[in-house]
């Protein structure tokens, strides 16, 4: 089956504009993380969503970052008025979460590379 | 809450066996580990539920001892596919299913 995907591959975007970006879970999966990964570094966590719940946002960076998921799937992350500090690999992941007390392995998208000039 | 992981970076010749090692500062449910190759987007390996049990994958395998909040994976006798940088990611509530990561290991396999 499909995996996670993720669009655009690549984005390149001038300091002080917005951009969207777009993750397609893998079909079924209940929750959806967003990630961002700077040059060399490890993964930051951005912002869970599960099933109904309200999201977990506590690790979006600053209020000009945001992120909705649509219909319990498609997910879009939006950047406002982006910094240079911005550039990264912004990556997607889902997993597939039938409750009880256990941990679900994520499932990767190919990230979006986002570059501020 | 971010782990701390180390060595942060490994060199070994192939047939090598490597360990690497992955902390918390914080009572943890559970440890994944994923690998990231190259420009690539990083894969699940395995996940270790608290109770200390060890997984095993092929010839990569991991230990979690949750009173220690640290984990470590085990890699022996190493293959060039081994190589790229290795992320644990660390559970810390029942259910939250959220996980931070570490700042990876970066793993070189050289023949």
């Amino acid at each position: 089956g499909a995996g996670v995907s993720q669009s655009p591959s690549n984005k390149v975007t001038e300091k002080g504009k917005d951009v969207e970006l777009r993750c397609d879970p893998i079909s079924g999966h209940t929750a959806l993380y967003w990630y961002r990964q700077s040059l060399g570094q490890g993964l930051e966590f951005l912002i869970y969503f599960q099933g109904n719940s309200a999201p977990d946002k506590s690790g979006l960076p600053s209020d000009r970052f945001s992120a909705e998921r649509t219909g319990g799937s498609v997910s879009t992350l939006t950047i406002q008025r982006t910094q240079q500090e911005d550039s990264a690999v912004y990556l997607c992941a889902s997993s597939l979460i039938s409750g009880g007390a256990k941990s679900y392995e994520q499932y990767f998208g190919p990230g979006t590379r986002l570059t501020v000039t | 809450q971010q782990p701390v992981q180390s060595p942060q970076a490994v060199i070994l010749r192939e047939g090598e066996d490597a360990v690497i090692n992955c902390s918390s500062s914080k009572a943890l449910y559970s440890v994944h580990w994923y690998r990231q190759k190259h420009g690539e987007a990083p894969v699940f390996l395995m996940i270790l539920l608290k109770g200390g049990e060890q997984k095993g994958h092929d010839k990569i395998s991991a230990s979690f001892n949750e009173k220690k909040q640290q984990s470590s994976l085990y890699l022996t006798a190493s293959q060039l596919s081994y190589s790229g940088t290795y992320f644990c990611g660390t559970e810390i509530e029942t259910g939250a299913n959220n996980l931070f990561f570490g700042t990876g290991t970066r793993l070189t396999v050289i023949p």
